[in-house]
């Protein structure tokens, strides 16, 4: 079935590290790929997508890449702050028969100053 | 900016008992969700309604969950008889139900602790 796989966390880096953090997917069809962030006593807030393979989603210095190839959609950020500290998640939407999304399980950051 | 608002932000109750879970999706939206995330687990979708019914449920969602919008703005998640396991994250979302975008919107969740 449809599913997203993360990478365990939590992930901690110090202050302007790079971060990645990997997602890949399993999916029927062509999804939608995105990306959620959660910061504490707050809901999901979209942090980017990409409709189709090739698009890059980029939001407050985040990127991710749409790779059919390798079903991937990994997060990236060339420099990150203590104010990315937060549980970034993977999402999948099919665009044909259901609206639902297939999470992956979160990957929480911490960056220390 | 609109937002989806989950009242309360942490329900406890005890084993058996009924909780309703409420949230305010935003006006414009159309479609309308519940997920649900136990700790340490992935994020699951339960169920979405569209135009006054059920479209989508998941094999979670069991005869003793229930959804309604009793009026123009509210969206709330019954649980008839609670148990140990329904302890969880519950996130409501919604969305304008473009097949293109399907952006969905979340609330800040409401925790369910059963005792």
């Amino acid at each position: 079935g449809d599913s997203v796989t993360q990478m365990e966390g939590p992930v901690t880096l110090s202050e302007e590290a790079f971060l990645t953090i990997n997602c890949t997917y399993t999916a029927t069809g062509y999804p939608s790929l995105f990306w959620y962030v959660q910061y504490p006593g707050e809901g999901l807030q979209l942090l980017l997508k990409a409709t189709k393979a090739d698009d890059k989603g980029s939001n407050k210095g985040f990127e991710a890449t749409y790779r059919k190839e390798t079903t991937s959609f990994h997060l990236e950020k060339g420099s990150v702050q203590v104010s990315d500290s937060a549980v970034y998640f993977c999402a999948l939407s099919l665009t044909s028969g259901t609206y639902k999304y297939i999470f992956g399980t979160g990957t929480r950051l911490k960056v220390l100053a | 900016e609109p937002e989806v608002t989950q009242t309360p932000s942490h329900q406890v109750t005890q084993m058996g008992q009924e909780v309703i879970l409420r949230c305010v999706p935003i006006s414009n939206h159309l479609y309308f969700y519940w997920y649900r995330q136990i700790l340490g687990q992935k994020v699951e979708f339960l169920v979405s309604f569209y135009n006054n019914e059920i479209s989508e449920k998941s094999e979670i969602f069991d005869d003793q969950f229930s959804v309604e919008r009793p009026d123009g703005s509210n969206f709330t998640l019954k649980i008839r008889s609670t148990k140990l396991e329904d302890s969880a994250m519950y996130f409501c979302a919604s969305s304008e139900g473009l097949v293109d975008e399907n952006i969905q919107y979340f609330g800040a969740g409401t925790r369910l602790s059963v005792l």
